[in-house]
């Protein structure tokens, strides 16, 4: 069955911290994506990766970065986290092609930045 | 830029009855339509996925329709029950197929 496994589903980091959410996916998918989803806002894309080592700015990409080292493996980083950045973080995956293709998602991480 | 929009933002029906829930598109150059279901603290599992070249699709309880030309689809549900109770969300993929643009969704209450 399609697995994408977000290691981490409930952090607490302090202000200013470094925080990284990580992202596995075993479909061997070549588009890999973070959202964050916030009440009344819906899904918002911070960035998405299409290939190893490859990234591309999604819309709210302010404040994040990302890491793709190896294909399976998508990891969101907060350099300096915000109490703004406090919310719930999806990270999905896709085939490429124009296939049709379907996203799946995690299952989520909730981040509090006190 | 694509904007989504799903009307209503929150619904309570009682158990047994059919209902629809909307999204409506603001460009209609879309590659293809996604509904989701989130339960919640979750993520989303997809529900059912209709192409640009397709009008409807449907799986067991559920109907989604698409009419690219006014920017909207649809989501029916036949004989709710509680079990279905859940947020809702539609999301269109662009040509460019690394794009998916979603509704903040429908959170659905289904009462016994």
């Amino acid at each position: 069955d399609v697995k994408v496994t977000q290691s981490s589903r409930y952090l607490v980091k302090r202000t200013g911290e470094k925080v990284f959410l990580e992202c596995v996916q075993d479909m061997d998918h070549e588009n890999m994506f973070w959202y964050r989803q916030d009440p009344g806002l819906g899904l918002r894309l911070i960035y998405f990766s299409y290939d190893v080592k490859m990234k591309e700015k999604g819309d709210i990409p302010e404040g994040y970065s990302v890491s793709r080292e190896k294909k399976e493996r998508f990891s969101l980083i907060l350099e300096s986290a915000s109490t703004n950045q406090t919310s719930m973080y999806l990270c999905a995956s896709s085939p490429a092609g124009r296939s049709g293709n379907t996203i799946y998602f995690g299952e989520g991480s909730w981040l509090t930045v006190v | 830029k694509q904007e989504v929009t799903q009307i209503p933002a929150a619904l309570s029906v009682p158990e047994g009855e059919n209902l629809v829930l909307n999204c409506s598109f603001t460009d209609s150059a879309i590659y293809n339509l996604q509904w989701f279901r989130q339960d919640p603290g979750k993520g989303l599992t997809s529900l059912l996925l209709i192409q640009s070249s397709q009008r409807e699709q449907t799986s067991g309880r559920l109907n989604a329709s698409l009419d690219k030309s006014s920017g909207r689809s649809t989501l029916y549900i036949a004989a709710s029950q509680p079990g279905d109770s859940a947020t809702y969300l539609c999301a269109v993929g662009l040509w460019n197929f690394n794009k998916f643009y979603f509704g903040s969704g429908t959170k659905l209450n289904v009462k016994p």
